[in-house]
């Protein structure tokens, strides 16, 4: 089946950039996510990147895709004490594909 | 706007007990599904609905019922309470399933310690 895998654990300091790395497996993959998970809180949407399209760039967040590895990246820059949370990748097959397919997210530590 | 809400957002539960988690949203999402989030295990998904009256199951659905009677509701149920079912319960929703493009919404979880 699908598969989808994070490292687990990132450390930077405030400031600096933070690139958080994905890879899955399924070829027919046609949307691809991530999302932010707060301490004590559900799972909130960052961004998302169409199958078609390489990069995709909103104010601090670049989201890298490289369909020909099945690699994806979520570039942070000057990331804040505040963007410690745990980051999940997950991908879609697009229509009629019913589930998201979750990596087991990395959790991103700034240090001040 | 309140989005997907779920109750109660702390429970525990002695082994045998069942209880039932509640989902709502208010958004008129079809698509609403049940994850659990272990440790280590990023999340699974239990049971799923494309629609009022359509459920199928997901990854992980032994020892969980759903029912989907409204566009509105989505409830989980426990039937017999074992510890491996302690875990942090998300719902989900979103417009449609062959839309993915939004993603979807996320509750803010229910904590299940079963003793």
């Amino acid at each position: 089946g699908e598969d989808v895998e994070q490292s687990l654990f990132l450390s930077v300091r405030e400031g600096d950039s933070s690139v958080i790395n994905c890879t899955y497996t399924d070829s027919s993959s046609t949307y691809l996510y991530w999302y932010k998970q707060e301490p004590g809180a559900g799972l909130q949407l960052l961004t998302y990147i169409f199958s078609n399209m390489d990069m995709k760039q909103d104010q601090r967040l670049t989201v890298l895709l490289n369909k020909k590895d099945k690699h994806l990246s979520l570039r942070i820059a000057d990331t804040q004490t505040g963007d410690s949370a745990i980051y999940f990748c997950a991908e879609s097959s697009g229509a009629g594909s019913y589930q998201l397919t979750f990596g087991k997210g990395t959790k991103l530590s700034v240090i001040p | 706007n309140a989005g997907v809400t779920q109750t109660p957002k702390f429970q525990v539960l002695k082994t045998g007990q069942s209880m039932t988690l509640q989902c709502a949203q208010d958004m008129n999402h079809e698509y609403m599904s049940w994850y659990r989030q272990d440790p280590g295990m990023g999340l699974r998904l239990i049971h799923y609905s494309v629609g009022a009256g359509i459920t199928d199951q997901g990854e992980v659905p032994n020892g969980y019922n759903v029912s989907r009677s409204t566009t509105e509701d989505f409830p989980l149920r426990l039937l017999s309470a074992a510890p491996s079912q302690t875990s942090v319960y998300f719902c989900a929703s979103s417009v449609s399933a062959d839309l993915p493009r939004y993603g979807y919404t996320f509750g803010s979880g229910t904590r299940l310690t079963v003793v």
